[in-house]
């Protein structure tokens, strides 16, 4: 069965700080993750992917198949940058997705 | 194990079928979700239920059919689809009402498919 498990349901930091969510996963294939992101009372939207390897709003995140994971991370966080992060999992056959129970992410001033 | 349970997790039908999509969570939560995913976009918000009650339909047309008998349970009743219709369905569920900012709890989802 695929898993993914965020550890911190809150994250606290102060802007200009560092700041890393935490994404873990189990899955026998080769999964493709996702970090989705809502900020307060929008939609979800996709923030990134990780076989684009890009970076969006100075995001990153980079999968890491030796420790099952697929952290978030940012250099210097932002006060736009609350919001609920989703870290989600599709399967090899793109039939099943599965979301990690969130990481709220708030950035004080 | 998702805490939001999904029946089925597939789903065949033809474009003459009526079939209903099932969602199921106990965690007192009181505001149920349908998204609709294609092609590993980002899931589209489809209808929310808050208080049992349907709060936003995102102009889905009329060939889904929503239905929230319980708090517990969610279900979309699908009738007369069209195969652009085939899509990963996402039930989700929070803690407040749609208006609160309370954590989306996914389940994982029924894989549609319409021949």
């Amino acid at each position: 069965a695929q898993r993914v498990t965020q550890p911190e349901k809150l994250l606290s930091v102060f802007k200009g700080a560092p700041v890393e969510l935490k994404c873990n996963y189990s899955y026998s294939g080769s999964p493709e993750l996702f970090w989705y992101v809502q900020y307060s009372r929008q939609r979800l939207q996709l923030l990134l992917r990780h076989i684009s390897r890009e970076s969006i709003k100075g995001f990153t995140a980079d999968l890491n198949k030796g420790e099952t994971s697929f952290h978030l991370k940012k250099p210097f966080a932002q006060e736009e940058d609350s919001a609920m992060y989703y870290c989600a999992l599709f399967n090899n056959a793109g039939n099943m997705l599965t979301f990690g129970g969130g990481t709220r992410l708030m950035v004080k001033p | 194990d998702t805490e939001v349970t999904q029946t089925p997790k597939h789903l065949v039908m033809g474009m003459t079928n009526k079939k209903s999509l099932k969602c199921e969570q106990h965690m007192g939560h009181r505001a149920m979700y349908w998204y609709k995913q294609k092609a590993k976009k980002p899931p589209e918000l489809m209808f929310v239920y808050s208080y049992e009650k349907l709060s936003i339909n995102e102009s889905v047309p009329s060939r889904f059919s929503p239905e929230c008998p319980n708090s517990s349970l969610l279900n979309l009743h699908l009738h007369a689809l069209q195969p652009e219709d085939s899509a990963l369905y996402l039930c989700a569920s929070s803690q407040d009402g749609a208006e609160g900012d309370s954590p989306l709890h996914f389940g994982n989802g029924t894989r549609l498919t319409v021949t």
